[in-house]
């Protein structure tokens, strides 16, 4: 079964300073890795997507990932973090079934601080 | 831009109580998908669908649990008695695809079971 994992369920850095949130990945297949978004009481919204085409992934809001396939790894970096940026962040693997379900990290909750 | 919608945003129900939530995915999309969170915790799948019938389903939904498009538009999970463990933040989301087709979520319906 696929699956993902993130690394540090709290992450806190200063505004300006680069953001990392860590996921790595388990598939015996090449995945379909997705990044999203969960600001305070609302859903979910798409940060950015592995497409295979590119290794390097730029996605909204100046967010961008990289898939490293040696080391099973697709982190989530922004040069600049904002205030804005505070939120929730899943990293989540798509299924090869009929409908193929996304499969959630645990989540990593970004602070930023002044 | 089209979006996928959710209703109610907040749902309170007495334990045993069945409740309906509903749901309008993006209309040229053919995969239908409900996952929930529990307050604190990850999204967790429940329940795929396509092309009229499940396609998927998590060891979460059981019995209990049932989904419906009763008239092309519509996409709704049914819990026939609810437990106080049901209490969660319920996502539709549906897509066009599957791989790496984005799957766009709605706004999630707040349901408390008392």
């Amino acid at each position: 079964a696929q699956s993902v994992t993130q690394l540090g369920s709290h992450v806190s850095v200063s505004e300006g300073a680069l953001v990392l949130l860590r996921c790595n990945y388990s598939s015996s297949v090449p995945p379909y890795l997705f990044w999203y978004v969960q600001y305070p009481n609302q859903g979910l919204q798409l940060l950015l997507k592995y497409t295979s085409a590119a290794t390097l992934v730029k996605g909204i809001n100046g967010f961008e990932a990289e898939f490293k396939k040696s080391e099973t790894s697709f982190h989530l970096t922004k040069p600049s973090a904002h205030m804005s940026d505070a939120a929730e962040y899943f990293c989540a693997v798509r299924g090869t079934g009929t409908a193929s379900k996304l499969t959630f990290g645990t989540g990593t909750r970004l602070q930023v601080t002044l | 831009e089209p979006e996928v919608t959710q209703t109610p945003s907040h749902q309170v129900t007495q334990m045993g109580q069945e409740v309906i939530l509903r749901c309008v995915p993006i209309s040229n999309h053919l995969y239908f998908y409900w996952y929930r969170q529990i307050l604190g915790q990850k999204v967790e799948f429940l329940v795929s669908f396509y092309n009229n019938e499940i396609s998927e389903k998590s060891e979460i939904f059981d019995d209990q649990f049932s989904v419906e498009r009763p008239d092309g538009s519509n996409f709704t999970l049914k819990i026939r008695s609810t437990k106080l463990e049901d209490s969660a933040m319920y996502f539709c989301a549906s897509s066009r695809g599957t791989g790496n087709n984005e799957q766009f979520f709605g706004p999630g319906t707040r349901l408390t079971v008392l």
